[in-house]
């Protein structure tokens, strides 16, 4: 069975902090890994990895894959409150599937 | 940025009652999905539509669930007989397949749904 573990469940720092958020994933015919942000409602989102050892840079925000380890890391440096929300890692499976396989879930909270 | 907008927003249904929930996805998208969440757990894949039919669907699909594209911009989640366990989060997405991979899913706010 396809399976996306991400740890810690949650997460408590303070405005300033760097955090870093984990995805681990067994998939069958691994084809991309995606990181989502979900606020309150719909999951925004931050990146999409194929390949290992690139990072993926979007302001204060980053990801590397490392395929061979199976597993993905999503940066937050310098947290601010706004950057409060539960961050999903997704990866899709298969070559002929379409469907992600969402983990539970980073609830992270930044305090001011 | 053009967005999936999706409605109601929320929903309250008696138990045994149909549902319709409504989306319209991102214009120039191909790919059509719902997914679910129920509260506290995984976002759960449902079902994917491509080219005015199904190409995917999970276990959770069952004969209850049916999906439509009834014209050029609306897609919809049809529950026809809801149950308890049926209350969740229903988000619906779009892709393009204009990049190598069509999982960049774009996701509307989600319809709440409440079945008592």
């Amino acid at each position: 069975e396809d399976k996306v573990v991400q740890s810690p469940l949650s997460l408590v720092v303070h405005e300033g902090d760097t955090v870093t958020l984990n995805c681990s994933y067994e998939v069958t015919n691994f084809r991309s890994l995606l990181w989502y942000k979900q606020e309150k409602k719909a999951p925004t989102f931050l990146f999409m990895l194929t390949s290992s050892g690139i990072e993926k840079k979007s302001g204060r925000l980053s990801s590397i894959l490392d395929k061979k380890e199976l597993f993905s890391i999503l940066n937050i440096t310098a947290t601010q409150t706004g950057d409060s929300a539960i961050y999903l890692c997704a990866v899709s499976p298969q070559g002929g599937s379409e469907k992600l396989v969402f983990g539970k879930g980073t609830k992270l909270t930044v305090n001011p | 940025e053009p967005e999936v907008t999706q409605t109601p927003s929320h929903q309250v249904t008696q138990m045994g009652q149909e549902v319709i929930l409504r989306c319209v996805p991102i214009s120039n998208h191909l790919y059509f999905y719902w997914y679910r969440q129920i509260l506290g757990q995984k976002v759960e894949f449902l079902v994917s539509f491509y080219n005015n039919e199904i190409s995917e669907k999970s276990e959770i699909f069952d004969d209850q669930f049916s999906v439509e594209r009834p014209d050029g911009s609306n897609f919809t989640l049809k529950i026809r007989s809801t149950k308890l366990e049926d209350s969740a989060m229903y988000f619906c997405a779009s892709s393009s397949p204009r990049d190598s991979y069509n999982e960049k899913l774009f996701f509307g706010s989600g319809t709440q749904l409440s079945v008592l």
